[in-house]
């Protein structure tokens, strides 16, 4: 299994909703992360998670809360959002950060739009 | 701060030729870098990937050529298929960032047939 699945596919949420993005990956990888990525340009990085510790929190707002329950699965946690934060919210996975190089596998994305 | 430059948004080819997509960075530290390919509504799909001891590296029809003193990198697809028609981000980090891949924007490309 080469995947990372995401879900849902898309979502619609009001300003006072609260929300949950899961991502899942079954390659043994122990980093994982989070990307938000606004039309026509590149993914920018939210959070990394390795071996289950955050690790990096590139200084998201707190209506944004991460959470890695095990090796596989990685949640993302909505409260309060604002309709700027109406995006694609990619999950990425790789092996390992021991220093060597990794690349990056990510999900297919979900297309959140807050109204 | 743009650290990976892709200045050329879109490139329109013909089947059967070469694509040439092209990548500048301004970061001396970096020692690793990538090429996703991603389609509409979907998450970037991993290509090819070269690290700064080499200045060459093939995979299929994809080719990435790394000219360190330039800081230039481009990936090379030959023979071009309409299939191929996506965006293509090109990515870099080093050690010392830890996880952090820097994307550059992203060049549109499409294969005519």
């Amino acid at each position: 299994d080469t995947e990372v699945t995401q879900t849902p596919k898309h979502l619609v949420m009001g300003m006072t909703n609260k929300k949950s993005l899961k991502c899942e990956q079954h390659m043994g990888h122990r980093a994982m992360y989070w990307y938000k990525q606004k039309a026509k340009k590149p993914p920018e990085l939210m959070f990394v998670y390795s071996y289950e510790k955050l690790s990096i929190n590139e200084s998201v707002p707190s209506r944004f809360s991460p959470e890695c329950p095990n090796s596989s699965l990685l949640n993302l946690h909505l409260h309060a959002l604002q309709p700027e934060d109406s995006a694609l919210y990619l999950c990425a996975s790789s092996p390992d950060y021991t220093g060597s190089y990794n690349e990056q596998f990510f999900g297919p994305g979900t297309r959140l739009t807050v109204l | 701060d743009q650290q990976v430059k892709q200045n050329s948004p879109s490139l329109s080819v013909q089947e059967g030729r070469i694509s040439i997509l092209n990548c500048d960075y301004t970061n001396s530290m970096f020692d690793y870098f990538l090429w996703y390919k991603k389609y509409p509504a979907e998450g970037p799909t991993f290509l090819i990937s070269i690290s700064s001891i080499k200045d060459k590296n093939e995979d299929g029809r994809f080719t990435v050529f790394l000219n360190k003193s330039a800081k230039h990198l481009s990936l090379h697809i030959v023979p071009s298929q309409p299939g191929d028609s996506a965006v293509y981000f090109c990515a870099a980090y080093w050690r010392g960032s830890g996880y952090a891949l820097n994307f550059g924007k992203g060049t549109s490309l499409l294969v005519t047939p």
